[in-house]
């Protein structure tokens, strides 16, 4: 069975920039499996941040990226604020009309 | 702007079938895919599975032999069965709307479903 792997936490400045990645158990991730990232604050539902490895869904702010870093997808945050403060999930399209969610990177603004 | 709402029993007995319905409000479902993801107290999202407007579907397989789901375009609802229910199935679960490119974008605020007798 694939999995999709994240870091579990990440510490950052306020101000600062952090990048998250998304990879899989077996495997390198390339835009076929259109990353996607989305931020989930605690009692709420998930908020579609990145699609298609790049593309900013509207309202996002531009501090936030996506990209494939080596053999992984990326999220990286440019100056961090206190609002980024939450857990990230990426989801990996594998084909067939499956999607598969990583684990979750819980980032601590500090 | 498009609204998903979910509705169901927020308790389900084990061995028993889970059975949620998701409402989409402000806008069409035609051309998307309509799709169920849980996430377990304290844990990850799980994929689901999901239900395309013409009714074709496609589950998790670790899920697949349990999964039902089913499209009422007349009604904007789709709907989710689960049969032979356990605590591990105790979650909340989330209806979203997928479109190309793996972006799940348009979210209900998710409905948690316990699993006990």
């Amino acid at each position: 069975q694939t999995v999709v792997t994240q870091e579990p936490s990440f510490s950052v400045s306020p101000g600062g920039t952090v990048t998250l990645t998304c990879g899989l158990s077996s495997g390198s991730v390339s835009t076929g499996h259109y990353p996607s990232w989305y931020q989930q604050t605690p009692g709420q539902a998930p908020r579609a941040l990145i699609h298609n490895t790049y593309t900013r869904s509207s309202g996002v702010p531009d501090r936030f990226s996506g990209s494939i870093l080596g053999n992984k997808a990326a999220l990286t945050i440019t100056g961090a604020q206190a609002d980024d403060e939450c857990t990230y999930y990426c989801a990996l399209y594998l084909g067939r009309g499956f999607s598969v969610f990583g684990g979750g990177t819980r980032v601590t603004v500090l | 702007q498009v609204q998903l709402q979910e509705s169901g029993p927020g308790l389900v007995k084990p061995s028993e079938t889970l059975s949620l319905t998701c409402t989409v409000s402000g806008g069409s479902m035609s051309d998307y895919y309509w799709t169920w993801i849980r996430q377990p107290p304290g844990k990850e999202l799980e994929w689901m599975g999901y239900i395309y407007y013409s009714g074709s579907t496609n589950s998790n397989p670790s899920l697949k032999s349990r999964v039902t789901m089913s499209v009422d375009t007349s009604k904007n609802q789709f709907s989710l069965r689960l049969t032979s229910v356990s605590a591990a199935d105790t979650a909340k679960y989330y209806c979203a709307r997928s479109g190309e490119s793996n972006l799940f974008d348009y979210w209900g605020q998710g409905i948690l479903v316990t699993v006990s007798s």
